[in-house]
């Protein structure tokens, strides 16, 4: 079955960057983009980007530009997600998601159990 | 690119039948047939309840059905139960790559 597992919560400073990872199994990671969506407390979801898992191609959503890199790691089928210049608004759980299968398009189906990123100082 | 727009909040009674609405623009919800439904309850990840703007996954009681027409999409939610009480979200593909997602709607199950 698939699943995608993040890494642990992180409490970051303001000024400082955040790198999430998501670990894929139960299918063909190479096969599949990789999706990356926020959601700050009490707000709705946001869309971060993609990162194409052959590839390693990328689109970042306008907002993120700058500020976001994905990457990934074929070899551990993992996906990172990296935030630079943390603000306060940047507090939010990130998800890393996949689309249903293969000859669908544009919908995020499976999802990480998510991570929260706390920036404090 | 703005998020697309939905009520805040919907209701109805257990067996009533609810819609909520998700209005974009002539460059994303009206120029693709790529609106999908969320499902998300406090404390959990989101769970996709329709794609492609009509097609249910696997397992998706068939009580939540999508429909389009121009800018607006909606998603109907019938025979409601005790357990449908979470929020909503919606989602348009955007062109040059890029997804959207609604405001969100808490739809309340009286």
């Amino acid at each position: 079955q698939v699943q995608l597992v993040q890494s642990g919560a992180e409490v970051k400073k303001p000024g400082a960057s955040v790198k999430v990872s998501c670990k894929a199994s139960g299918y063909t990671f190479t096969d599949y983009y990789m999706h990356w969506v926020r959601q700050a407390p009490g707000q709705g979801l946001e869309w971060m980007g993609w990162i194409k898992s052959d590839s390693g191609g990328t689109n970042y959503a306008q907002k993120f530009q700058g500020r976001v890199t994905m990457t990934r790691d074929t070899s551990i089928s993992t996906t990172y997600m990296e935030l630079s210049g943390l603000r306060s608004d940047d507090t939010a759980m990130y998800y890393c998601a996949r689309k249903l299968h293969i000859g669908t398009t544009w919908n995020l189906h499976y999802w990480g159990q998510g991570t929260l990123v706390a920036v404090s100082s | 690119q703005s998020a697309l727009t939905q009520p805040p909040s919907a209701s109805g009674s257990p067996g009533q039948s609810v819609t909520i609405s998700c209005t974009g623009t002539s460059s994303d919800v009206g120029d693709y047939n790529y609106v999908s439904w969320y499902q998300q309850y406090p404390g959990k990840a989101p769970k996709l309840m329709i794609y492609e703007v009509t097609k249910r996954p696997s397992g998706v009681p068939d009580r939540f059905s999508g429909s389009k027409s121009g800018n607006t999409a909606s998603l109907t939610v019938s025979g409601l139960q005790a357990e449908d009480e979470a929020d909503y979200y919606c989602s348009s593909y955007a062109g040059s790559d890029n997804l959207v997602f609604g405001e969100g709607t808490k739809l309340t199950v009286l």
